[in-house]
Parts: structure tokens; sequence; C-alpha cells
């Protein structure tokens, strides 16, 4: 059972190129986020995927795209990177019922942009 | 809006017990706990609901209080695998909402 998948794990970019950020759940979870951890800053979310087919942004949301690709898969896409994006990027996935659930986190994939 | 968590950081003897307290000025819906030992992600400990019980987490547990709008986590008799950031994330009452906002972390160290 590998839960939460995110590719890849190390990734360094210059300023002004794109990649994809991918991320796959296997425990059949409706719900899919993209956070961004930064140094004293906590977790901060960039966008989220309440049910496929659906996307919203959140707290960060501005230089990021998603794509809610299918149940199982939620991308990140950084359109032109900056050295503000330098950061951690978490993916996570849970289960929303009548509650929430708690959320199964990816691995993470540090960036880092010059 | 991110909630306040205190305190910022703690030390702790193995054995010794501690309380993380988690607030927010919007009225909440659930409380999450989470548990993010370095270098590695975070790891889901227990989840609060609006109405519900206390829960409980090995030694670990945690209340909500809803009328303060705040949550406490409770580390009894703490071990060594305790040290990690604790962090609290908050659901915010309200229909359609699934903006689980983290709070800034309290770092747990606990020392022999």
């Amino acid at each position: 059972n590998a839960g939460v998948t995110q590719t890849p794990k190390f990734q360094v970019l210059k300023t002004g190129q794109s990649m994809t950020l991918q991320c796959a759940q296997d425990m059949n979870h409706n719900s899919m986020y993209w956070y961004r951890q930064d140094p004293g800053m906590g977790l901060r979310l960039i966008y989220y995927s309440a049910s496929e087919g659906t996307t919203d942004k959140g707290e960060v949301p501005n230089g990021y795209n998603v794509s809610r690709l299918n149940k199982r898969e939620f991308s990140l896409r950084l359109e032109s990177a900056a050295p503000s994006q330098t950061s951690v990027y978490f993916c996570a996935s849970s289960l929303w019922t009548d509650v929430p659930g708690g959320y199964t986190f990816g691995s993470g994939t540090r960036l880092t942009v010059v | 809006q991110q909630p306040v968590q205190s305190p910022q950081a703690v030390i702790l003897r193995e054995g010794e017990d501690a309380v993380i307290n988690c607030s927010s000025s919007k009225a909440l819906y659930s409380v999450h706990w989470y548990r993010q030992k370095h270098g590695e992600a975070p790891v889901f400990l227990m989840i609060l609901l609006k109405g519900g019980e206390q829960m409980r987490h090995e030694k670990i547990s945690a209340s909500f209080n809803e009328k303060k709008q705040q949550s406490s986590l409770y580390l009894t008799a703490s071990q060594l695998s305790y040290s990690g950031t604790y962090f609290c994330g908050t659901l915010r009452a309200g229909a359609g909402s699934y903006q689980l906002t983290f709070g800034k972390g309290t770092k747990l160290s606990v020392i022999p």
C-alpha cells in the first residue's frame, strides 16, 4: 500500500523554467491538496480538489496551476519558476464523507529555483 | 486565517508532560493534529469535531473547546519518539469549506 506518491523528490530549476510536480494516491480518497512549506511558515495551501473534476484556489495560488487528472492523480504546474517558489511541496489526500478525514501526505518535493 | 499555536518550542525530559495549544479567531468545525519529524512528511495524529469527544492516540490526547475556539494537545509521559514539530490544522465552520489551515507549528524536543 503506497499511500501518496510524489515525484520528483528533488528538483533544481532556473528562473523562468517550467515544471510539473506529480502526485498519485491509491487509497480511493476523493479530496487532494497541494501545500508548500517554508521555514517558520507552517504549511500553506496552494490549491485543492474536493472531488474529481473540481479544483479551487487556496491561500497562495499565484504562479501555480493544477490539474485533477482523475480520482488518483493531482498535478501541480509552475509555468515560469521564480526564486520565491523555492520550497518543499507536499501533496496530500483525504476521504471526506459527512466529516473530514485525516490527511495522508506524500514524502515531499524539495524545489530550488536559482 | 492561520490558527495560533503556543508555545513555539518546548524542551522536555523523558517522562515529562506537555501541552500545546491551538487557537483561532474564527468559528471552527474541526481541528486536526499532525506530527512532523525532521525531513519527513507530516503524519496525522487525530481529528476533533465540533461537539465530539476528546480523542487519544497512544499517550497523546486532545480536546476541543468550542466556546474558546481552542484545541489543546496533551503529551503524557513523553518519550524520545515524541520529538518533532506538531501542527494543528483548523477547518472553519460553514458549508462547502474544504480548506484546512495549519498553524506555524510547535517544535517539541524530548531529551534523555
